[in-house]
């Protein structure tokens, strides 16, 4: 079965540079979230789009944004990159009408910021 | 706000074993689900077992299963003849149900160490 795809797995980026996350959501899921664990801490909620609309938001720097697209994947995209940033992004899809409380996860993209 | 507890940071247990992950949650919401995710070393995040509030039945997945307790907020996670393979952190979770967002809360984990 087709799993929730991120891209790119690794990323290194120096200080005060920018980064785009993709996250390709499981066919047919409508619902995307995003969340950041940081070395040895728990998942923390970002954001999440429902139909390519903002549904809610989390403990999000301002220096960050997110879209979802048409075709329900989505961006992450980080500026002004901080070292605090460098953590585990994972990217999560659900469907809202079968299952909208069944997150999959994907393998996370591991972000370094040097 | 929902908050989720996890008491213990580490836990061992010996191979074919019997271990009880404990999880406290306080929330003033009436429906909502709790979840146990596991994060082995490569860093997935692996859905172990999922409790509707609704339903006072525990539930149970192979040698997996939990006691839910409502009127306690509290929600363990029983890992009956452990494996090497269910060494793992693993976070208790909490969501709200209904509405038009469904986000994860998590508990700060507890790493699983199971000995040969």
């Amino acid at each position: 079965a087709a799993g929730v795809i991120q891209s790119p797995r690794h990323l290194i980026k120096e200080k005060r540079e920018t980064a785009t996350l993709k996250c390709y959501p499981i066919p047919r899921h409508d619902t995307v979230y995003w969340y950041q664990q940081g070395p040895g801490q728990d998942p923390q909620f970002l954001i999440s789009f429902y139909e390519k609309m903002q549904s809610d938001k989390g403990s999000i720097p301002d220096r960050f944004s997110a879209q979802q697209f048409s075709d329900y994947h989505s961006e992450l995209n980080m500026s002004s990159l901080e070292l605090g940033d460098s953590a585990l992004y994972f990217c999560a899809s659900s469907h809202s009408g079968t299952g909208a409380y069944e997150q999959y996860f994907g393998p996370g993209t591991r972000l370094t910021v040097t | 706000a929902q908050t989720v507890t996890q008491s213990q940071p580490e836990m061992s247990v010996q191979e074919a074993e019997t271990v009880t992950l404990s999880c406290t949650y306080d929330t003033s919401e009436n429906n909502y689900y709790l979840f146990w995710y596991k994060q082995p070393p490569s860093r997935q995040m692996i859905l172990v077992i999922r409790q509707e509030a609704y339903k006072q039945q525990n539930a149970t997945e192979n040698r997996f299963s939990v006691n839910f307790q409502k009127a306690a907020k509290s929600f363990s996670l029983k890992i009956s003849d452990s494996q090497l393979g269910d060494t793992a952190m693993y976070f208790c979770a909490f969501m709200i149900s209904g509405g038009s967002n469904y986000k994860l809360t998590f508990g700060k984990g507890t790493l699983l160490t199971v000995n040969p």
